[in-house]
């Protein structure tokens, strides 16, 4: 049972260039999340998907695009990549989507923009 | 404005000692508070929640926190610490209105030998 697996571990881009983060999920949950990790910021959701075929913008959704691909897949993309966008970036899921679910992460995704 | 508050950014205790991590929130609703960890290198964990009932609940590895609504307080605690509880700490409240959990900054535990 892999949980939640995010590829890929480490990533550098040059400033422009476009990726895409994958998330996927083995625990049949119905609501995903992306969120960016900065020093001293804690957690910050970019964007969320309370159920297939949903996705909501979060608290920082500017410069990214996401697709709830299927139940178990949900990705991230940077379009035009820029050095603000330098962060750890996490996918969670939980079994709904409110509040009070617990949320399952990946081990989370490295990436420097140059 | 909705917000958690964690006021010591690093924290060092020795190892046998005891732990208290700080929980401050703002929130309008009923609010479910949660601890997670992150273990170097790792994604977060779920330590404990509390939603209702007895304001003092019980997690994994020995922790537990209590729930102090006068004080809008959610603090982490453990009576020994274990140089295996080196991490860094998140306090987050939710709702049942709402998607979002907010997050605290965190607080990171270094454990002196």
């Amino acid at each position: 049972n892999a949980g939640v697996t995010q590829t890929p571990k480490f990533q550098v881009l040059k400033t422009g260039q476009s990726m895409t983060l994958q998330c996927a999920q083995d625990m049949n949950h119905n609501s995903m999340y992306w969120y960016r990790q900065d020093p001293g910021m804690g957690l910050r959701l970019i964007y969320y998907s309370a159920s297939e075929g949903t996705t909501d913008k979060g608290e920082v959704p500017n410069g990214y695009n996401v697709s709830r691909l299927n139940k178990r897949e949900f990705s991230l993309r940077l379009e035009s990549a820029a050095p603000s966008q330098t962060s750890v970036y996490f996918c969670a899921s939980s079994e709904v989507g409110w509040g009070l679910e617990t949320q399952y992460f990946g081990p989370g995704t490295r990436l420097l923009v140059l | 404005a909705q917000s958690v508050t964690q006021p010591d950014i690093h924290i060092t205790v020795s190892e046998g000692a005891s732990l208290e991590l700080r929980c401050n929130y703002s929130y309008g609703a009923t609010p479910y508070l949660f601890w997670y960890v992150q273990s170097p290198g790792q994604g977060l964990q779920l330590l404990l929640k509390y939603f209702s009932g007895d304001t003092l609940v019980q997690g994994i590895k020995g922790f537990e926190a209590e729930f102090k609504r006068s004080q809008s307080s959610f603090n982490l605690r453990k009576p020994s610490v274990h140089w295996s509880d080196a991490a860094e700490y998140f306090c987050a409240v939710g709702s049942d209105s709402n998607y979002q959990l907010i997050w605290g900054a965190g607080t990171k535990l270094i454990i002196k030998p």
